[in-house]
Formats: C-alpha cells, structure tokens, sequence
C-alpha cells in the first residue's frame, strides 16, 4: 500500500519569498513521485517528478523538490514566490514505473501575499 | 496540439439518475485514466484503460464502470448517483502504459441534487 502526507492544507508566502510545501509518503516498494499545480477551475499539471537517477529534480516554473529516501520526503521548493504561484498543490506517489495508479495526497493551498 | 478534452464541463444530476462523461485523449495516446476529485481532497484513482483494456480499477463500488474505444477515446458510466458521487472527475491520458507521465483534462464537474 502507499500513501502520501501533506503538512498543511493552506500555506501563505509573501511575494519574493521562499516556498516549501512539504510531502511525505510511504510505500513497500522504491516511489515514483510526483508534484501536481492545479489553478482554480483547470485540470492537473505535472510540475516536475521522480522516477530514478539524481535525487533534487527540477521543474517547471522555478520549482524543484528532493527526494529523501531517508526521510520518505518530497518536498517542493521555489526559491522566490510570484504571485501566478498562486494554486493549489498535490504531490502523488506511484508504485512502478508501469503502474500509472496514482495515489495523491490531499493538497497544500498556496497563497501569495503582494 | 489539442491536450486532453472532456465533456461535459458542468453536469447537475439527482439522486438515482445515471451519468456519462466523456473523455478524448491527446492524439496518440493509447492510455486513459480516471480520477474522482471530492471538493476538498486530493484526486482518487478510478480507471486505467490501455488499448481498450481495463488495466486497473480503484476501490469503487461497481456502480462505476468504464469503457475505451478504438479511437482511444472514454467513457466512465455511474448508475444509480448518490449525493456523494458530487465531484470532479477528471481524466488523463498517456502515450502508453507505464509511460507514467499522465496529461489531464479539465475536468467534468458532477453536481447529485
């Protein structure tokens, strides 16, 4: 089985700020991980994902995360917030690279302030 | 290029009624799949097809069912809707299975009366 934790539902930054949305997961077999942007209205884009290889993975946007085998973490990191990062957020863990099945955790909202 | 459409956009249905959304995946994918968004949480995985083939099924009651045809295309059916069927559900396609990089739609917005 897997899942996936993210602290804090609703995370504010101010503009120029750092972000860090923090992912936990957990699973019986080496993740694929995943960071998702939802914009109010819209579907899911992928913002970046770790499957194997170099562990700090760089997105689109600015965005980057680091897998911690360690520490079971993701986490999502952008060194200077805009105000179009305004959206919410979902990390996601798949079991395999042929398993498609994605178990997503249940969304940071980040807000930006001017 | 066109990305993954969807459709309806919105839908209100009552309670009982049966529901049929629609999804075409990117030109060239072979996979779709589909997800329930509850307002509030992250997506649930309801089905994975490939080449008109059920290759996985989340923990949903059997009043869910899916269907993909030779265009590639989906359908996901639900009978008998209950108040807590309201959702987002969206879809997503990939170039093949086990490509792991899932495109989604916009969404179809579900509203049980």
């Amino acid at each position: 089985a897997q899942s996936v934790t993210q602290l804090g539902s609703h995370v504010s930054v101010s503009e120029g700020a750092l972000v860090l949305l923090r992912c936990n997961y957990s699973s019986s077999v080496p993740p694929y991980l995943f960071w998702y942007v939802q914009y109010p209205n819209q579907g899911l884009q992928l913002l970046l994902k770790y499957t194997t290889g170099a562990t700090l993975v760089k997105g689109i946007n600015g965005f980057e995360a680091e897998f911690k085998k360690s520490e079971t973490s993701f986490h999502l990191t952008k060194p200077s917030a805009h105000m179009s990062d305004a959206a919410e957020y979902f990390c996601a863990v798949s079991q395999n690279f042929g398993n498609e099945k994605l178990t997503f955790g249940t969304g940071t909202r980040l807000t930006i302030i001017p | 290029d066109a990305g993954v459409t969807q459709s309806p956009t919105h839908l209100i249905k009552t309670r009982g009624q049966h529901v049929t959304l629609r999804c075409s995946p990117i030109s060239g994918h072979k996979s779709v799949s589909w997800y329930q968004q509850v307002l509030g949480q992250g997506p649930q995985f309801i089905f994975q097809y490939y080449e008109k083939e059920e290759r996985g099924r989340g923990n949903f009651p059997d009043r869910f069912s899916a269907r993909q045809f030779p265009n590639y295309s989906s359908e996901l059916n639900v009978n008998a809707l209950l108040l807590g069927d309201s959702a987002l559900y969206l879809c997503a396609s990939s170039l093949v299975a086990g490509g792991n990089e899932q495109f989604f739609g916009p969404g179809t917005r579900l509203t049980v009366l």
